[in-house]
């Protein structure tokens, strides 16, 4: 899994298989998580969002979990498809409603 | 305009030049934001822009790098003197007022030889 200053982990699937991301974040003062995807010679990308008031939040084949007795942060991605692949970065706000901390990433592959 | 854009989308510069790199945040986006992301790492914050104010600009590796925004639209980040070491991709973000979930440009890759 990732945290954020780590060295950038890949994970590999299997086209149609679900994916798990984690993530694990430091800082006690975080209350809003979000999770990005990064393509190629693209901008990151948001995916999902949730905040400390929540454990889990789902969108479109996305659902992010989130545990904050270990700081623990969770992507979760059902189905996972060819065009899923790219890096994934966790990113906190560290209490602050500006400034985002970002994890080195994921780099998830999804062979067909 | 519909999203985040970012000029030059590449640049190449030789060490010693300066550069100036530009972003035209999303229409109606108070906040704006400068982040580096170097080869195979995570993105580290440049400076945050409320209207035309820089009230965080922490991130600033050193004196070389500037920014401005005017007319609480399009800025400008600036590299004095280029460094091999500021070789990386620039991003800027941009969001309405204080929220929190950003909208990301596609970056200007900078690479100084």
């Amino acid at each position: 899994g990732e945290s954020v200053g780590l060295h950038l982990p890949t994970l590999s699937v299997q086209e149609g298989d679900n994916s798990i991301i984690n993530c694990a974040y430091s800082n006690s003062a975080s209350d809003y998580f979000i999770w990005y995807k990064q393509e190629s010679g693209k901008g990151p990308q948001f995916i999902i969002d949730i905040r400390s008031n929540m454990d889990k939040r789902q969108g479109q084949r996305v659902t992010v979990l989130l545990n904050k007795t270990v700081k623990h942060l969770s992507l979760q991605i059902a189905a996972t498809q060819p065009g899923d692949s790219a890096v994934y970065f966790c990113a906190e706000n560290g209490g602050s409603n500006y400034k985002l901390t970002f994890g080195k990433g994921t780099l998830l592959t999804v062979n067909p | 305009g519909a999203g985040v854009s970012q000029s030059p989308s590449n640049k190449v510069t030789e060490k010693g030049k300066d550069v100036e790199l530009r972003c035209d945040p999303i229409s109606g986006h108070t906040a704006l934001y400068w982040y580096r992301q170097s080869l195979g790492q995570g993105l580290e914050f440049l400076i945050y822009f409320q209207g035309n104010s820089a009230p965080d600009k922490s991130g600033l590796p050193s004196d070389r790098f500037s920014a401005e925004r005017t007319g609480g639209s399009v800025s400008t980040l600036t590299i004095q003197r280029t460094q091999q070491e500021d070789s990386a991709v620039y991003l800027c973000a941009s969001s309405p007022e204080k929220e929190d979930g950003y909208t990301f440009g596609s970056g200007t890759r900078l690479t100084v030889v």
